[in-house]
């Protein structure tokens, strides 16, 4: 069965500019959840939607934001682009609800953005 | 606040040379802790989700144990394709918590042929 498809898998942008991230999560997944990875940091949580709702948030600034459409696929927009922007933009999904057995999280390859 | 340590950072081992990994937590309400491996340029890969102190789980020759601070990785006998970031999580349990992971910065292990 298909993974979790984030496109596109690089992107260079001048800072001042805006940028949106997309993530088809795996089918029948309901929920999808952004994380941003630097070296500095490691994996931080952005925001998490299930059926279209954002269910928790983390701690960035409002410059980014995100949605979810009903078909399940996410996207995250920053606007305003910062040199401290540049990470790797990790989607996960999972089912959302249900068991403990069922808030398993499979992560795609995420996308590189690098930001001059 | 959710707080996940990992150590340590950087591990060097020979092939066969049998070693752990350490994740210690806090988290009010613990719901899951989370094990992934994450190769360069690639997203985490899932290895094992453990729910309640005590639990072990095997995967070939992964072990992960839990108990109520911490949580370990058991390598026996590795691989040089076992090199890879191994990276913990936890999830809490209640509210908004429950919809989100906290990682530590992950323990980079090479294991030399």
């Amino acid at each position: 069965k298909a993974g979790v498809t984030q496109t596109p898998r690089y992107l260079i942008k001048t800072r001042g500019q805006q940028v949106t991230l997309s993530c088809s999560p795996i089918s029948g997944h309901r929920s999808v959840s952004w994380y941003q990875q630097t070296p500095g940091q490691g994996l931080q949580f952005l925001f998490e939607y299930f059926s279209e709702t954002q269910r928790n948030k983390g701690n960035f600034p409002g410059r980014f934001s995100g949605r979810q459409f009903s078909n399940s696929r996410s996207e995250m927009n920053v606007s305003t682009l910062e040199l401290g922007d540049s990470a790797l933009y990790l989607c996960a999904s999972s089912l959302g609800s249900g068991t403990l057995e069922t808030y398993g999280y499979t992560f795609g390859s995420g996308t590189r953005l690098t930001v001059v | 606040e959710d707080q996940v340590t990992q150590s340590p950072e950087a591990l060097r081992l020979q092939e066969g040379e049998s070693s752990s990994l350490n994740c210690s937590y806090t988290v009010s309400g613990l719901r899951g802790l989370f094990w992934y491996r994450q190769d360069p340029g690639k997203g985490p890969e899932f290895l094992f989700t453990l729910y309640s102190a005590g639990e072990e789980k095997e995967k070939e020759r992964l072990k992960a144990t839990l108990t109520k601070k911490e949580s370990f990785l058991h390598i026996t006998a590795p691989k040089p394709e076992d090199s890879a970031t191994y990276l913990c999580a936890v999830q809490a349990g209640g509210g908004g918590s429950n919809y989100k992971l906290t990682f530590g910065k992950g323990t980079l292990l090479t294991v030399n042929p």
